[in-house]
């Protein structure tokens, strides 16, 4: 069974940090892994998705990486600003399609 | 072009009634999914349907039911509510492709049952 980890739960940062943050997952059978952010009372706004052969995508000043042979990924957030809180969550997309989410990294960045 | 759009925004339901969430695609995604977030669980997977085909299923008791119509748009029926269901229920759209669609969210139905 897919097993999807955040760590950290929750970081708080000054503004203009550059910051990562972590997913890990259990089985490395995935079509894709995706970012993704939720602000308060809001449903979540696509970040990034990489597929599974895939290394890398990058989107503005966001990046993330996956290493499917170590269950591993991180979205690197250069020169972060107030506007990048919210909580961020990844998603894996098993070969049996049963899409797998973490907890969350809830990040606050203050001014 | 317009979002994924989810009613009702908010609802009130009693313990045993029934209860039916509406789901409103982009134009032009064929595949739509559900998700239930709790505090304590986060978010779950409920079922997908692609073309009016239910192509998955979560871990999820036979109360949750859902379809698909021919314009996309999508449903979800929850039966004999119990006070766990309280939730917000997410819905996503997508093109459909498993390896790179991504999945774009309604802002999601606030279940509250009581």
């Amino acid at each position: 069974k897919q097993e999807v980890t955040q760590i950290p739960a929750a970081l708080s940062v000054p503004e203009g940090e550059n910051l990562v943050l972590n997913c890990s997952f259990t089985d490395s059978a995935i079509y894709n892994l995706q970012w993704f952010r939720q602000d308060p009372g809001k449903g979540l706004t696509s970040l990034l998705l990489i597929q599974s052969s895939q290394r890398e995508q990058t989107s503005g000043r966001l990046n993330a990486s996956l290493d499917k042979s170590s269950g591993r990924s991180t979205l690197y957030i250069a020169a972060s600003q107030p506007g990048d809180s919210a909580t961020y969550l990844c998603a894996v997309r098993p070969g049996n399609n049963d899409m797998r989410f973490g907890a969350g990294t809830r990040l606050t960045v203050k001014p | 072009k317009a979002g994924v759009t989810q009613t009702p925004r908010y609802l009130i339901k009693t313990r045993g009634q029934q209860v039916t969430l509406s789901c409103s695609p982009i134009s032009g995604h064929r595949s739509v999914s559900w998700y239930q977030q709790t505090p304590g669980q986060g978010l779950q997977f409920l079922f997908e349907y692609f073309s009016e085909t239910q192509r998955n299923k979560g871990n999820f008791p036979g109360r949750f039911s859902g379809r698909q119509f021919s314009n996309s748009r999508s449903e979800m029926n929850v039966s004999t509510l119990e006070l766990g269901d309280s939730a917000l229920y997410l819905c996503a759209s997508s093109l459909g492709n498993v390896y790179n669609s991504p999945l774009h969210f309604g802002n999601g139905t606030r279940l509250t049952v009581t």
